[in-house]
């Protein structure tokens, strides 16, 4: 079992569709991140969290310490948001970063 | 006005080859990464330097020699290059080891023929 799990694999939706894309975790962690990556293959960094919730226009990252567990949503989808969304935490013993596999998100016009 | 550069972008080359990814960033950043994303996507951690010192180094064959002139650099040198080797290699820089965000560089893609 991954360190890192995130759900959907894939996801297709819409456009103007609400998404949601949610990671959990088993290891003690500092900080989640959550990144982005286009076709291309550049990676934006979208946010870094240790508690609560942080929004970023469309954007919205949540996460719960206690049931380890973050959720990525994006309200009102385009197809510009299509990309991989990955989930990734800062392991509180050594800060290493660990790595979810990605969710591949299309969103259609 | 690039935060993370890496150079080359694109990088094609034959086995047995030696070869250097440059990264360098202008963030003032005390620590920075190499990553290898694989076929399936998923992101390993190679290397960590801060402030010049290796603090990570995962299972990663000792062709693979990082080298950190100064804060601002962390270059990748590859010996002998395998097959297995083709993949995106990222660099990134966090302002320090402990709960920061990562800025990552556009990638080199290493295609080794």
């Amino acid at each position: 079992k991954n360190e890192v799990e995130q759900s959907p694999q894939n996801l297709t939706a819409q456009e103007g569709e609400f998404i949601t894309i949610n990671c959990s975790y088993s290891v003690g962690i500092s900080a989640l991140h959550w990144l982005q990556q286009h076709p291309g293959g550049g990676i934006v960094s979208l946010f870094m969290l240790s508690s609560g919730k942080k929004k970023h226009g469309r954007l919205i990252a949540t996460i719960n310490i206690q049931e380890k567990h973050s959720s990525l949503h994006i309200t009102a989808s385009h197809p510009r948001d299509s990309a991989v969304y990955i989930c990734a935490v800062l392991m509180d013993s050594n800060y290493q970063l660990i790595w979810g596999a990605g969710t591949k998100l299309i969103i259609k016009p | 006005d690039t935060a993370v550069s890496q150079t080359p972008k694109y990088l094609v080359t034959q086995m047995g080859n030696d070869k250097s990814i440059k990264c360098e960033q202008n963030l003032g950043h005390d620590t920075m990464y190499w990553y290898k994303q694989d076929s399936k996507k998923f992101l390993k951690i190679m290397f960590s330097y801060n402030n010049k010192e290796l603090i990570i180094n995962e299972t990663v064959p000792n062709r693979f020699s990082p080298k950190s002139p100064d804060k601002a650099h962390l270059n990748l040198h590859i010996n002998s290059l395998e097959l297995g080797d083709s993949a995106v290699y990222f660099c990134a820089s966090s302002p320090s080891t402990s709960g920061n965000e990562q800025f990552f560089g556009p990638g080199t893609r290493l295609t080794v023929l």
